[in-house]
């Protein structure tokens, strides 16, 4: 059973399309992290919320703790937004936090 | 700030050949992780450390060993690597609980145990 489920694996995207990228968790949680992979494996925080939205530059990551899913917009994508997004939820008991298996993005120009 | 390094980028063992993993941070963060990353899976915490002197087990800790002699280095140890152990090993660390503070990676470790 994983506690967090992503969707789509993978995507391709042409450039300037708007990209979602879909996450969903079973857990109770302190905070939402997205996190970007890079093609060279680099790992970076995108976003870590708790509530509403968050908005950096073209990239804007939602989550509904309801629902408990969380969303993560890309507008006008571009080529070097290729890379793997990384859902991950931080539990609110103990010191739990469960990895998402990513979402692999390619962007042809 | 070099943020989080490790050292070294890539390594390749034969099995049964022991090696140390160096991960070193220079932002002054109180917790340190280290994780692997397989193929189809997500990232998966080997051990992580709390502070100085402190070291926790993860995930999958098996067949691992860790020391944080000094707050800015986290060690990961294989005393005998075995084939399983192939992956891609990354660092992390944060000021606060990651499970609500932000994490910073390290560039990554290629082992590959033949």
């Amino acid at each position: 059973k994983n506690e967090v489920e992503q969707s789509p694996q993978n995507l391709t995207a042409q450039e300037g399309e708007f990209i979602t990228i879909n996450c969903s968790y079973s857990v109770g949680i302190s905070a939402l992290h997205w996190l970007q992979q890079h093609p060279g494996g680099g790992i970076v925080s995108l976003f870590m919320l708790s509530s509403g939205k968050k908005k950096h530059g073209r990239l804007i990551a939602t989550i509904n703790i309801q629902e408990k899913h969380s969303s993560l917009h890309i507008t006008a994508s571009h080529p070097r937004d290729s890379a793997v997004y990384i859902c991950a939820a931080g539990s609110n008991t103990g010191n739990q936090f469960y990895f998402g298996t990513g979402t692999s993005l390619t962007v042809i120009p | 700030n070099a943020g989080v390094t490790q050292t070294p980028k890539f390594r390749v063992l034969k099995t049964g050949q022991s090696m140390t993993l160096l991960c070193a941070q220079d932002m002054n963060h109180e917790y340190m992780y280290w994780y692997r990353q397989d193929p189809g899976m997500g990232l998966r915490l080997i051990h992580y450390s709390v502070g100085e002197g402190t070291t926790a087990k993860g995930e999958v800790p098996d067949g691992y060993n860790v020391s944080r002699l000094k707050k800015q280095n986290f060690l990961l140890g294989l005393e005998s690597a075995a084939p399983s152990q192939t992956s891609v090993y990354f660092c992390a660390s944060s000021y606060y609980p990651r499970r609500a503070y932000e994490q910073y990676f390290g560039p990554g470790t290629r082992l590959t145990v033949t």
